[in-house]
């Protein structure tokens, strides 16, 4: 199955500012998606990534607080922008890998807000 | 909207029984259906897929069957070890829009 490169892998950020999370496919893969994972919750979807179009958000997601670059269709960024201590969460972006793998994830972004 | 629901959150068994993990969803037009498994503060790793035109799906020790007329998953875990303490997760796939929708997820520790 193809493997997902998630960057950096936690980081501990001050409110205010914003964090941009990078995910490479080492394959070429038409949609990519982006959840949060708030502690001891599962995972809920943020936004779908697609290659060539603006991203499609979630109910309760809105563009200005979580724009997403796909500029090409091995690579998505995430940024969450000027963040509060609420945004303290694991982000983990995914994509489905085909060949009758499913859906594969990076291994996530655990970020903390001060 | 598609929903996901596990039962239950939380199981604790002794080391050498076989257990069952539920999942149930509400929309029966799936593509497939994944089972994950998640350990404390670590990514995702995916255990089964079963495509919508299968029944069940083995890897090792582990079980996993779809029943779409009836909306629900079982994961089988057959001579649990304590290795096997984690967080499962299942997900299933939109026929329509693709979007992989999570249940709660069932946290298991098995003891010694």
């Amino acid at each position: 199955s193809a493997v997902i490169s998630q960057k950096p892998s936690r980081d501990i950020c001050q409110r205010g500012t914003s964090l941009t999370i990078q995910c490479q496919v080492d394959s070429q893969v038409t949609m990519m998606f982006w959840y949060r994972q708030q502690p001891g919750q599962s995972l809920t979807l943020i936004a779908t990534a697609n290659q060539g179009s603006e991203a499609t958000y979630e109910s309760g997601f809105v563009i200005d607080k979580f724009p997403i670059s796909r500029p090409n269709l091995t690579f998505s960024t995430l940024t969450v922008s000027n963040m509060s201590p609420e945004d303290s969460s694991i982000y983990l972006c995914s994509a489905p890998t085909g060949g009758g793998y499913g859906y594969t994830f990076g291994s996530g972004t655990r970020l903390t807000v001060v | 909207k598609q929903e996901v629901t596990q039962i239950p959150a939380a199981l604790s068994v002794p080391e050498g029984e076989n257990l069952v993990l539920n999942c149930s969803f509400t929309d029966s037009a799936i593509y497939n259906l994944q089972w994950f498994r998640q350990d404390p503060g670590k990514g995702l790793t995916s255990l089964l897929l079963i495509q919508s035109s299968q029944r069940e799906q083995t890897s090792g020790r582990l079980n996993a069957s779809l029943d779409k007329s009836s909306g629900r998953s079982t994961l089988y875990i057959a001579a649990s070890q304590p290795g096997d303490s984690a967080t499962y997760l299942c997900a299933a796939v939109s026929g329509n829009t693709g979007k992989l929708i999570f249940g709660q997820g069932t946290t298991l520790q098995v003891k010694p």
